[in-house]
């Protein structure tokens, strides 16, 4: 068990509506990460939070949106929702340790469905 | 875009070594080779790491080439809870560097 949770499991939405996705992170971990995988394929990065702010993003349009509070849980808002949104939506949490190596732990993924 | 290429899918034997190649001959001197499988309907788990010597753990052995070009990581002794998609990355160290997956090896471990 990575220790990173995020709800809700499974979500459906309708096209034009606005989401928002919650993880809480490893304890001990500071730096929350979000991924979209699409069906049948690898992950791909949105964006990374650290100490509240935005710290790197991918290429992702600004309909998707982050948050992170001062316990480090993060949030990921999803507005205008499009049927290409649906996908399994990852959080991952991690910490730099000393040697600046870290890992990436994952959490199981909301499966958002937009109908 | 993904900086690795691997093989779409592999099968094993049960009980036997999975070889899982990777090619990434664009890789950096300061970038580092990892692993991470996603067993079905799970989030990606972090397998092993390396930057130029071969390295094991508890799960799995890395081997990277002397010239860094490919690497393969081995799982000495597969089960049937080892069938998973295996995504291998370079990646930069630190924290401000995401991770950019490819389509992965699906690994069919098999009776």
């Amino acid at each position: 068990d990575a220790g990173v949770t995020q709800s809700p499991t499974h979500l459906i939405k309708t096209r034009g509506q606005q989401v928002t996705l919650r993880c809480s992170p490893k304890s001990g971990h500071d730096t929350v990460s979000w991924y979209q995988q699409a069906l049948g394929q690898g992950p791909q990065f949105i964006f990374q939070y650290y100490e509240e702010e935005e710290r790197q993003r991918g290429n992702f349009p600004d309909r998707f949106s982050g948050h992170q509070f001062p316990n480090y849980s993060s949030e990921l808002n999803v507005n205008a929702l499009l049927l290409g949104d649906s996908a399994l939506y990852l959080c991952a949490s991690s910490t730099a340790l000393p040697s600046g190596i870290y890992e990436q732990y994952f959490g199981p993924g909301t499966r958002l469905t937009v109908t | 875009d993904a900086k690795t290429t691997q093989p779409p899918s592999m099968d094993c034997a049960e009980g036997r070594a999975a070889n899982l190649p990777c090619n990434h001959s664009t890789i950096s001197g300061n970038e580092y080779v990892y692993w991470y499988r996603q067993i079905h309907s799970q989030g990606p788990q972090y397998i092993i790491h390396g930057l130029k010597n071969n390295e094991t753990n508890e799960m799995a052995s890395l081997i990277i080439t002397e010239d860094r070009k490919s690497s393969t990581l081995i799982l000495p002794h597969a089960t049937l809870r080892d069938t998973a998609v295996y995504y291998c990355i370079v990646r930069l160290s630190g924290g401000y560097n995401k991770l950019i997956f490819g389509a992965g090896t699906r690994l069919a471990v098999h009776p």
